[in-house]
């Protein structure tokens, strides 16, 4: 599986915008790229997937350039409740278990 | 509506004693996952099953066990339980291969 590599810690002041990018210089044509948010106390859970260009929906938005060595979770106008670990992953598109990396803990601060 | 659940919530326990943490699924999926995490480390997998009677070792399996007997549950078990086992236990369940994965809710072992 490809090894990501993202930034420890992040902090964003509310009502910002967040960009959290990921290194994967050895991705493999099947590889998708896919985030997950754990928030304290909590089972991570799926945020977005994507495989090139760009994804959104209802809570962030995922740009993959042509290259595909790196990724940009896109989080907008970010509150409190966003503060949370961002784990970045790529998921081969064969059945194989997900393996986590340390994510990016992300503190947003009123 | 389809969930996982996992039992108990928290648990503490003596060294050497047997442990067993429940993960029961409504989602109907093939693949169960267990996780542990502590501080400093993420997420590390233990144990994963792709089917009933399939089970397979993950990067940290010494020490635990898991055995499928149906679709919906993959316990796992502490055969003898040591101190450096306490952590916090994730069960997950996913379907295909680039479907979701789902966690449940955790459980915190201390092992004293």
């Amino acid at each position: 599986l490809a090894k990501t590599t993202q930034p420890i810690s992040m902090d964003s002041y509310e009502g910002q915008e967040v960009n959290i990018t990921c290194s994967h210089n050895n991705i493999a044509t099947n590889d998708y790229i896919t985030w997950y948010q754990q928030f304290p106390s909590q089972g991570p859970r799926f945020i977005i997937q994507g495989y090139k260009t760009k994804v959104t929906n209802e809570v962030a938005s995922l740009f993959i350039p042509a290259d595909r060595k790196s990724s940009t979770l896109s989080l907008p106008r970010v509150s409190l409740s966003d503060t949370a670990v961002y784990y970045c992953l790529a998921t081969f598109s064969g059945n194989t278990p997900l393996v986590f990396g340390k994510g990016t803990r992300l503190s947003v601060i009123a | 509506d389809a969930e996982i659940t996992q039992s108990p919530r928290h648990k503490i326990t003596e060294t050497g004693r047997q442990v067993t943490l429940a993960c029961h699924q409504t989602w109907n999926h093939n693949n169960m996952f267990w996780y542990r995490q502590d501080l400093g480390h993420g997420l590390r997998l233990i144990h994963y099953s792709y089917g009933v009677q399939d089970t397979n070792k993950g990067e940290v399996s010494d020490g635990y066990s898991v055995s499928r007997s149906n679709t919906e549950d993959l316990p796992l078990t502490l055969e003898s339980a040591a101190s450096s086992q306490t952590s916090v236990y994730f069960c997950a369940s996913r379907g295909t291969a680039t479907d979701t994965q789902y966690f449940g809710p955790g459980t915190r072992l201390t092992v004293l």
